[in-house]
């Protein structure tokens, strides 16, 4: 089965930009999604298919992809933005899994 | 408003069941395809089954083949999840979360409910 894999941990100091990656197989098939988590709450879509942000989610995220390999921006961090975040996409390797999700990163905001 | 709410968690010992349930509201349950994602205490998150909008296609991660069985009632807008021989690995907070098929996203998801094995 595919696996997607992402940094463990990365920080941004307020207000600059920060690029979240994801790497993996599947993604030279499928969009990623990303997912915002913060602690004890479930977790958000931030980003989908090429581009596009749902309703309600600041346009300081964007989503960009490039062979295997797709990132998360967040171009002028806030400190709400200090939470974990996840990629996933559609498994490519055959019937399971249907989906996989990243290993998470964690994101600090100093 | 999307509403997903979960709920049939519990404590339970090795080897026995849960059966969870994720009551939908706020848009046409029937024409989504449903899913449920789980995480473990510290841990990242972890896909574990798909239902289509219309019960056709049912499919699994490898953890849970054999043991779990998804389903759905489109006139309750109503998801299940019928958990069986859980193992101490299966304890984490179960999400259900909604697709349109095709897309290969979760655009919504509820709260979750925590399932503990333990003995």
């Amino acid at each position: 089965s595919s696996e997607l894999t992402q940094d463990p941990a990365v920080s941004v100091a307020l207000g600059q930009t920060v690029r979240i990656t994801c790497q993996g197989d599947s993604l030279r098939s499928y969009y990623a999604s990303w997912y915002q988590q913060k602690p004890g709450q479930a977790p958000v879509l931030v980003i989908y298919g090429k581009n596009n942000r749902p309703s309600g989610i600041p346009d300081r995220f964007s989503g960009s992809s490039s062979g295997n390999t797709a990132s998360l921006t967040i171009t002028g961090a806030q400190a709400e933005d200090e939470a974990d975040y996840y990629c996933n996409s559609r498994d490519s390797s055959g019937n399971h899994p249907l989906y996989v999700f990243g290993t998470g990163t964690k994101v600090t905001v100093l | 408003e999307v509403q997903l709410v979960e709920s049939g968690g519990g404590l339970v010992k090795p080897g026995g069941s849960l059966r969870l349930s994720c009551a939908a509201s706020g848009f046409t349950f029937s024409n989504y395809s449903m899913n449920w994602v789980r995480q473990a205490p510290g841990k990242g998150l972890e896909w574990v089954s798909s239902i289509s909008s219309g019960s056709t296609y049912m499919y699994y991660a490898d953890s849970v083949k054999g043991r779990f069985t998804i389903s759905r009632d489109n006139a309750k807008s109503s998801l299940y999840l019928q958990m069986n021989s859980l193992r101490a690995e299966d304890t984490a907070v179960y999400y259900c979360a909604r697709d349109l098929a095709g897309l290969y996203y979760f655009d919504h998801w509820g709260q979750g409910t925590l399932a503990a094995v333990s003995s």
